[in-house]
């Protein structure tokens, strides 16, 4: 049972232009959301994050919207940069004890930016 | 702030033998997670230990150990490896501030089981 999806394994943007990243859990539980960068033989570089009492939370460049009804949260990135190709993941938690988190990853989405 | 160290980065080991990874978590940090990567599975979670003590365990099996000193460095131990214990194998320290949780991930070992 996969608990958080990412459904496209790829997605190719144009340089400047806005990069929209999606991902939908099914566990109504989870309270802690994160979104990760992920460059080959590297560990992931946190990016964003977003608590389950938000919507929005922004850095710089970065946007995460929460959707609670839909389950769904989306990473924005704008403008989108040629170093921002990589593999993206995002992340769903849930709060068990004294901030204890159990991290669930999705499979993932490979971000292309075209020159 | 230094980042999340893990040691050491690449490991050859046969099969049958045992294994011990090393992580060190950014100052100030008391949660340290361990994750598995591979890529038919991806990142999955093995444990995340908190002041000494373990939190939560994922899926592994027992061959799959560790512990968290009082400096908060932890330990990740594999015995009997098998093939399929081939993969990248993450730490992670993470802190909780204000309403936001961070969790920020160590290099990685490369562990390949021949």
């Amino acid at each position: 049972d996969q608990q958080v999806k990412q459904n496209s394994p790829s997605l190719s943007v144009q340089e400047g232009r806005i990069s929209i990243l999606n991902c939908d859990y099914t566990n109504s539980m989870f309270d802690y959301f994160l979104w990760y960068k992920k460059y080959p033989a590297e560990g992931p570089t946190f990016l964003i994050s977003i608590s389950s009492i938000k919507d929005k939370n922004e850095d710089g460049r970065f946007t995460v919207f929460l959707n609670k009804s839909a389950k769904h949260l989306s990473l924005h990135i704008v403008p989108s940069q040629p170093g921002d190709s990589a593999v993206y993941f995002c992340a769903a938690g849930r709060t068990i004890i004294q901030g204890a988190q159990k991290l669930v990853f999705g499979q993932g989405t490979r971000l292309t930016i075209n020159p | 702030k230094a980042g999340v160290t893990q040691t050491p980065r690449y490991l050859i080991k046969t099969r049958g033998q045992q294994v011990t990874l090393s992580c060190s978590p950014i100052s100030g940090h008391r949660s340290v997670s361990w994750y598995q990567q591979t890529p038919g599975q991806g990142l999955q979670f093995l444990f995340e230990y908190f002041s000494e003590t373990q939190r939560n365990k994922g899926n592994f099996p027992g061959r799959f150990s560790g512990r968290q000193f009082s400096n908060s460095r932890s330990e990740m131990n594999v015995s009997t490896l098998e093939l399929g214990d081939s993969a990248l194998y993450l730490c992670a320290s993470s802190v909780i501030s204000g309403t936001l949780y961070e969790q920020y991930f160590g290099p990685g070992t490369r562990l390949t089981v021949t």
